[in-house]
């Protein structure tokens, strides 16, 4: 079963640049996350979504952050204008619905440094 | 949300069992304990989870207390490749969504 995908892996941009993460989740899985992860710390959640409604966008800044997926398959994540403590690991993971106890499967993340 | 707490770090005896230990004295009937690690410049890899029983896989074994409010993950016999950071997390429900909210974890040093 082939992962989550996540491209790019690394990404360097300059303050108030614009910046688009891309993920594509396991097929089947309905549920995506979006985290961002700052150095040292634990994941935080970012947005999630069933299929391609958003569930969840609490800690989502809205007035840089916005995030869409399509025909709830693949998602993008957009920061635009980066700021300097945007710099963090971007990690997207999926989740098969339906059940209470199925795991959630992470990508490797993309990097983004913001000078 | 139920919070979870662990200690920040904790050393360990390649060969030797781990334990890690996790409080989660508000957690829920129907919430899930569930275990990831995380490799350094990896995405979070699930372990294990449980509800009431104990539970064990190939990779570790989850003990879960009478009352719910605590729990250990158990790596058996743990190898170098086991260093990594250690996430306890309750899954809780908002809004019929099954959320993940991670704390810090704990950094678990196996030694040769």
């Amino acid at each position: 079963e082939a992962g989550v995908a996540q491209s790019p892996r690394y990404k360097i941009i300059e303050k108030r640049q614009s910046v688009a993460f891309w993920c594509n989740p396991i097929s089947g899985h309905a549920t995506l996350y979006w985290y961002q992860q700052i150095l040292g710390q634990g994941p935080k959640l970012l947005i999630q979504f069933q299929n391609n409604g958003v569930v969840d966008d609490s800690q989502l800044p809205k007035d840089r952050f916005s995030a869409e997926r399509l025909k709830g398959v693949d998602s993008t994540l957009k920061i635009q204008p980066a700021k300097l403590e945007d710099s963090a690991v971007y990690l997207c993971a999926s989740r098969k619905p339906g059940r209470m106890n199925t795991e959630a499967f992470f990508g490797q993340g993309t990097r983004l440094t913001v000078v | 949300d139920a919070k979870t707490t662990q200690p920040p770090s904790m050393d360990c005896a390649e060969g030797r069992a781990a334990n890690l230990p996790c409080n989660h004295s508000t957690i829920s009937g129907n919430e899930y304990v569930y275990w990831y690690r995380q490799i350094h410049s990896q995405g979070p890899q699930y372990i294990i989870h449980g509800l009431k029983n104990n539970e064990t896989n190939e990779m570790a074994s989850l003990i879960i207390t009478e009352d719910r409010k605590s729990s250990t993950l158990i790596l058996p016999h743990a190898t170098l490749r086991d260093t990594a950071v250690y996430y306890c997390i309750v899954r809780v429900a908002i809004q019929g969504a099954q959320k993940l909210v991670f704390g810090q974890g704990t950094r678990l040093t196996i030694n040769p």
